[in-house]
């Protein structure tokens, strides 16, 4: 049982250029969640899927795009890398049962110069 | 979610009892406080949540005030892998459009 995990764990991109990072989890949960944390600050929710097939947009969602085609697999999508997207990406993943609570995954630490 | 309010810092002895307080003076009757910690560049850990009664597991107990405008995570025997920072949330456990709110939080260091 890994738990969540995410790839990569470290990116370096260029301005203007693409990637996708994965988050897979293996306790069969059908929430999961992006978040982006930022230095001295707390977690942002990027975007959010309640389900397979379903994705819905958190409080930071712009620039990015995510996909939920199946229920173990959440992909976040940077089309076009800026700058202001340099940050630390982290995934979670939980039941939608009581406490609710949110198992996250090791990050993934993107720069985009 | 309600708004929280944390010390941004602590220090603890290690092996002793680590204290931390969290201020949540709007709570809601029906939102419960969680702990959340995150250990340097990992993910974010639950620890433990509560509504009103104190609550004890392997990791910690809480204390929540008889008026739940405040609360206290107790770490008994501090280790210095319990150097982290410690987030204190509330929330209402109704479902749908749900996130975790972190603020800054409060950076506890164990001194060996």
């Amino acid at each position: 049982n890994a738990g969540v995990t995410q790839t990569p764990k470290f990116r370096v991109l260029k301005t203007g250029q693409s990637m996708t990072l994965l988050c897979a989890q293996d306790m069969n949960h059908e929430y999961m969640y992006w978040y982006r944390q930022d230095p001295g600050m707390g977690l942002r929710l990027i975007h959010y899927s309640v389900g397979e097939g379903t994705t819905a947009k958190g409080e930071v969602p712009d620039g990015y795009n995510v996909s939920r085609l199946k229920k173990q697999n959440f992909l976040l999508g940077l089309e076009s890398a800026a700058p202001s997207q340099t940050s630390v990406y982290f995934c979670a993943s939980f039941e939608a049962s009581w406490p609710y609570e949110q198992y996250f995954g090791p990050g993934t630490r993107l720069t985009v110069t | 979610d309600a708004k929280t309010t944390q010390p941004p810092s602590m220090d603890c002895a290690e092996g002793r009892a680590a204290n931390l307080p969290c201020n949540h003076s709007t709570i809601s009757g029906n939102e419960y406080v969680y702990w959340y910690r995150q250990i340097h560049s990992q993910g974010p850990q639950y620890i433990i949540h509560g509504l009103k009664n104190n609550e004890t597991n392997e990791m910690a107990s809480l204390i929540i005030t008889e008026d739940r405008k405040s609360s206290t995570l107790i770490l008994p025997h501090a280790t210095l892998r319990d150097t982290a920072v410690y987030y204190c949330i509330v929330r209402a456990p109704n479902f749908g459009n749900e996130k975790l709110t972190f603020g800054t939080g409060t950076r506890l260091t164990i001194i060996p």
